[in-house]
């Protein structure tokens, strides 16, 4: 089935700092999303994304859909301590592919340490 | 306005046994989700429903795992019998329209389940 490789799987990164982290796929994807998660809540929805090339931000947080529309990335600038969590992407397979149009693929996480 | 509501927020079972989950959506979303979510692993889909009607449920075990959304509202997620497996925390989502590839999908924040 659909995987997503989600990498790194963890970080440990000094306040102030920049982070990046992906996502790629084998598979072609419609629609990529990008999810922070903090400790005994659901996900939050941080960035959407629908159009391959397409980047967009959000306050310090920039993600792009890659041109291949087989990965994503999320750029985090400046951390601060409350970025600390697990951030996801998401996919949306292709129409085409068959797979039912709710069914987004999570990747594994990639976790997020901050020091202060 | 209120978010997607989930209880009990704990659960601890014997294998075996029998475990209910309830989910009540934003209100006015037409599609409701549930996803499990084993430590260290992003959520996976486990059945969508589009107002009442079940629109996937091909990777919900069948012979133990049971959903059911009355009225299009509320939904009920049953397990019986428990396995040791079924530990997990289990996130119920909703989104506004038809569940197309375009939704956002709002996520409660979980029912934590240990089976011993």
């Amino acid at each position: 089935g659909q995987q997503l490789n989600q990498s790194p799987q963890s970080m440990f990164i000094q306040e102030g700092e920049d982070v990046s982290m992906n996502c790629t796929s084998s598979s072609i994807f419609n629609t990529w999303l990008w999810y922070k998660q903090d400790p005994g809540e659901g996900p939050v929805l941080l960035i959407a994304l629908y159009k391959a090339g397409e980047l967009t931000s959000n306050g310090r947080l920039t993600a792009q859909f890659g041109i291949t529309r087989k990965d994503s990335f999320l750029n985090i600038s400046a951390s601060i301590p409350s970025d600390v969590g697990i951030y996801f992407c998401a996919g949306q397979a292709s129409m085409n592919y068959g797979g039912s149009q709710g069914n987004l693929i999570f990747g594994k996480g990639t976790k997020l340490s901050v020091k202060p | 306005e209120a978010g997607v509501a989930q209880s009990p927020r704990y659960k601890i079972i014997e294998k075996r046994q029998s475990v209910a989950f309830w989910c009540n959506p934003i209100s006015g979303h037409a599609t409701l989700y549930w996803y499990q979510q084993i430590l260290g692993q992003g959520p996976k889909l486990l059945i969508q429903f589009q107002n009442n009607g079940v629109v996937d449920d091909s990777q919900l075990p069948k012979d133990r795992f049971s959903a059911e959304r009355l009225k299009g509202v509320d939904s009920t997620l049953k397990i019986q019998p428990a396995k040791l497996e079924d530990s997990a925390v289990y996130l119920c989502a909703s989104s506004q329209g038809q569940g197309a590839f375009t939704e956002k999908l709002f996520f409660g924040s979980g029912t934590q389940l240990s089976v011993l």
